[in-house]
């Protein structure tokens, strides 16, 4: 099973500010890596996927990179809608799929 | 509009079964492989199981395997997860997940599309 590391576990950061979350994994997942946006009752929002590639919609302020085992996903200029739980994935090697334990982006 | 929309969850107690189902409208479902994700009350996500388009290839999380059963009817649009055996530790929202390109489960699976959950609380 790939292990995928989140850090930091909470990040508060001002809005208009940028914040980078990282995740690790623990064997290569070359760029088969994806993030995910989590609001309070609210289903997980696909926001990037190939590591760097943003899904439909996901506004510009969003941007993904990283290949291997390091990752990183950054917000260039918080908005009020972002504080948020981020969630990594890979899907490299199912059975299983992997998740990080996530990271909540709260408003400093 | 591209929905999921998920029913069939509630409480139940340990050793016992639940059925859910998952309703999807707006694609064209057997173009796509589905997915079950779950997350316990107040933690991350985990992976649960995963079918292809003509259910001709489907996985599980070791968590699950044995108890659990994935299958789909894509002339009723629908995607369903037979819970046997349940485990106060599956206790948990459930999410029906569509793969964004994949039709083969395995491959690539990236979760484009996610319902809302239905949750499943067990407990004696």
């Amino acid at each position: 099973e790939i292990v995928m590391t989140q850090s930091p576990a909470t990040l508060s950061v001002s809005p208009g500010e940028r914040a980078t979350l990282s995740c690790r994994a623990s064997q290569s997942v070359s760029s088969d890596l994806a993030w995910y946006q989590q609001k309070p009752g609210q289903a997980p929002r696909l926001l990037i996927y190939g590591a760097s590639t943003r899904a439909t919609g996901i506004p510009a302020r969003f941007s993904g990179s990283g290949s291997g085992t390091e990752f990183s996903l950054t917000i260039s200029s918080l908005q009020s809608e972002d504080f948020a739980v981020y969630y990594c994935q890979q899907y490299k090697n199912w059975l299983p799929y992997t998740f990080g334990q996530g990271t909540k982006l709260e408003i400093k | 509009e591209v929905q999921l929309v998920e029913s069939g969850g509630g409480w139940v107690q340990p050793g016992r079964s639940l059925r859910l189902s998952c309703a999807a409208s707006g694609f064209t479902f057997d173009d796509y492989a589905m997915h079950w994700v779950r997350q316990a009350p107040g933690k991350g996500l985990e992976w649960v199981s995963g079918i292809s388009w003509n259910s001709g290839n489907f996985g599980y999380a070791d968590s699950v395997k044995g108890r659990f059963t994935i299958s789909r009817d894509n002339a009723k649009n629908s995607l369903y997860l037979q819970m046997n055996s349940l485990r106060p530790e599956d206790t948990a929202l459930y999410y029906c997940a569509k793969a964004k390109w994949a039709a083969v489960a395995g491959t690539l699976d990236v979760f484009d599309i996610w319902g809302q959950g239905t949750m499943v609380t067990v407990s004696s």
